[in-house]
C-alpha cells in the first residue's frame, strides 16, 4: 500500500538491551514525526525531520533516545539501555510539508521492555 | 505533556444515536484536527477546523470551534458500530505549524 508502514509491529526487550524502530514515510512527504503513546493516553510529540534535518527533538524524553533520517526517507528510532517506563507504541507520521498540516500515521511500535 | 482534555474520557451509546465529544486545549492555535484510532491501529485523520473557522462538516461529522473558550466538539451523527474507537483532538499548539499536541482522548463504544 501507500502509507506509513512501520517495523517491526512488536517489540519485547529485557531491560538494557538497545533497540531500533523503523519508519517508511508516504513516498515524497517531506516531513517525518515521531509520537510515543502510553497506554489510554493521546500521543506525545518526539521528534520532528523535515527531510533528512531533524528540526525539533524537544520530546525526546532522555539521551537514550535517539533518532535519524540520513537520506530524507527512511527513519529510525533508536533506544538504548531500554527501560521499563519505556514501554508503549511508538507511531510514526509523515505529511506534505505546507499542507494544512495533515498527518499521516503508521500502525505504530508496541514496544514492551521487561 | 497533554495540550488539553476531552470530555468524557468514555461514552457508550446504541447505534443510530448521536455522539458528541468535546475537547479543550490551553495555548493559541492555528488550526484543530480529530483523529480516530481502533484498537490496534494507527490514527486516522478526520477532519481539520482552522482558527477563523467556527463550524465544519464532513459527512455524518460536524466539528466546532470555539476559540474565545479554546474548546471544540466532534458530534458524530445516526453513530453506527464501526465508529467504535478512541477520537483524539489535536492542536498544533503556539509552537510552530508542525507539532501536533494531542488531547487524552474519548472512547466511544457504539453498541449494535
Amino acid at each position: 500500500g501507500a502509507g506509513v508502514s512501520q517495523s517491526p509491529r512488536y517489540k519485547v526487550a529485557k531491560r538494557g538491551q538497545d533497540v531500533a524502530l523503523r519508519c517508511d514515510p508516504i513516498s515524497g512527504h517531506v516531513s517525518l514525526f515521531w509520537y510515543q503513546q502510553a497506554l489510554g493516553q493521546g500521543p506525545e510529540f518526539l521528534t520532528y525531520f523535515q527531510n533528512e534535518a531533524q528540526l525539533d527533538k524537544s520530546g525526546l524524553p532522555s539521551d537514550r533516545f535517539f533518532a535519524e533520517r540520513p537520506e530524507g526517507s527512511v527513519s529510525t528510532l533508536k533506544i538504548q539501555r531500554t527501560q521499563q517506563e519505556d514501554s508503549a507504541v511508538y507511531l510514526c507520521a509523515s505529511s506534505l510539508r505546507g499542507v494544512n498540516n495533515e498527518q499521516f500515521f503508521g500502525p505504530g511500535t508496541r514496544l514492551t521492555v521487561l | 505533556s497533554q495540550q488539553g482534555e476531552e470530555d468524557p474520557q468514555a461514552l457508550s451509546i446504541q447505534e443510530g444515536e448521536n455522539a458528541t465529544m468535546n475537547c479543550s486545549y490551553k495555548t493559541s492555535i492555528n488550526n484543530l484536527q480529530w483523529y480516530r484510532q481502533n484498537s490496534g491501529r494507527g490514527l486516522v485523520h478526520l477532519i481539520l477546523i482552522r482558527s477563523n473557522e467556527r463550524e465544519k462538516h464532513s459527512g455524518r461529522l460536524r466539528v466546532t470551534l470555539d476559540t474565545s473558550k479554546k474548546s471544540s466538539s466532534l458530534l458524530i451523527t445516526a453513530s453506527r458500530a464501526a465508529d467504535t474507537a478512541s477520537y483524539f483532538c489535536a492542536t498544533d499548539g503556539d509552537t510552530g505549524f508542525q507539532k501536533l499536541v494531542f488531547g487524552t482522548g474519548t472512547r466511544l463504544l457504539v453498541s449494535p
